[in-house]
């Protein structure tokens, strides 16, 4: 089994709608993260947390919002979905090496 | 703040040739440094990591980088480029953002291997 899964995999959605992405985590760490990948942006920091307790904004925050229900799960939503937020989303893990592993991804398109 | 820069958006080689892909950072604190693979419709993937030790990093796949502090470098090379290496390269660094420690990464590198 996967240590890092996201679910949904695929996702279509209108602009206006909430949708939430969800990543669970099986290798214990406490650090948790999401990205948006945009071709040729490369990958960009949008909220992590280093503990159940702890919500930080990343780069570009603005129009998301997480919730850390567990150490194992980290929640992204998208509160009123907008064209521009169509991209590949990654979760990711890590514990005090630094070193970040990466959940399958997330294909979301808002039309 | 840090930053990475990634030289060249695509990198075309032939099967067999030299890979070298660039990365060049900026960190106010002795950084972290990292390099990920993306295959196509697949996550990323850790290649190696520079953490202080040694300056030359070996990783999977034969692929290794050498970190060098006065050129602010941590170029990526394999000396034998596979068909199998195709793919999105990305370069991180680790650095503080707000008292705590998070990757800034590069906009990538889109390795293409011919035969």
């Amino acid at each position: 089994d996967a240590d890092v899964t996201q679910t949904p995999r695929n996702r279509i959605t209108k602009t206006g709608k909430r949708i939430m992405l969800e990543c669970s985590q099986t290798k214990g760490h406490d650090r948790m993260y999401w990205y948006r990948q945009d071709p040729g942006l490369g990958l960009r920091l949008i909220y992590y947390s280093f503990d159940v307790k702890d919500i930080n904004k990343g780069e570009i925050s603005d129009g998301y919002s997480v919730s850390r229900q567990a150490q194992a799960k980290f929640s992204l939503s998208l509160e009123s979905a907008i064209p521009n937020q169509t991209a590949l989303y990654f979760c990711a893990t890590s514990d005090q090496d630094r070193e970040q592993y990466f959940g399958p991804g997330t294909r979301l398109t808002v039309t | 703040a840090q930053s990475v820069t990634q030289l060249g958006s695509h990198v075309s080689v032939s099967e067999g040739a030299l890979v070298l892909l660039r990365c060049n950072y900026s960190s106010s604190v002795p950084p972290y440094l990292f390099w990920y693979v993306q295959y196509p419709n697949q996550g990323l993937q850790l290649l190696l990591k520079y953490t202080s030790a040694a300056t030359l990093v070996k990783g999977i796949n034969d692929f290794e980088a050498e970190f060098k502090k006065s050129e602010t470098s941590f170029h990526l090379t394999k000396p034998s480029a596979h068909m199998s290496d195709a793919a999105e390269y990305f370069c991180a660094v680790s650095g503080p953002r707000g008292g705590y420690s998070t990757l800034t990464f590069g906009k990538g590198t889109m390795l293409l291997v011919s035969p």
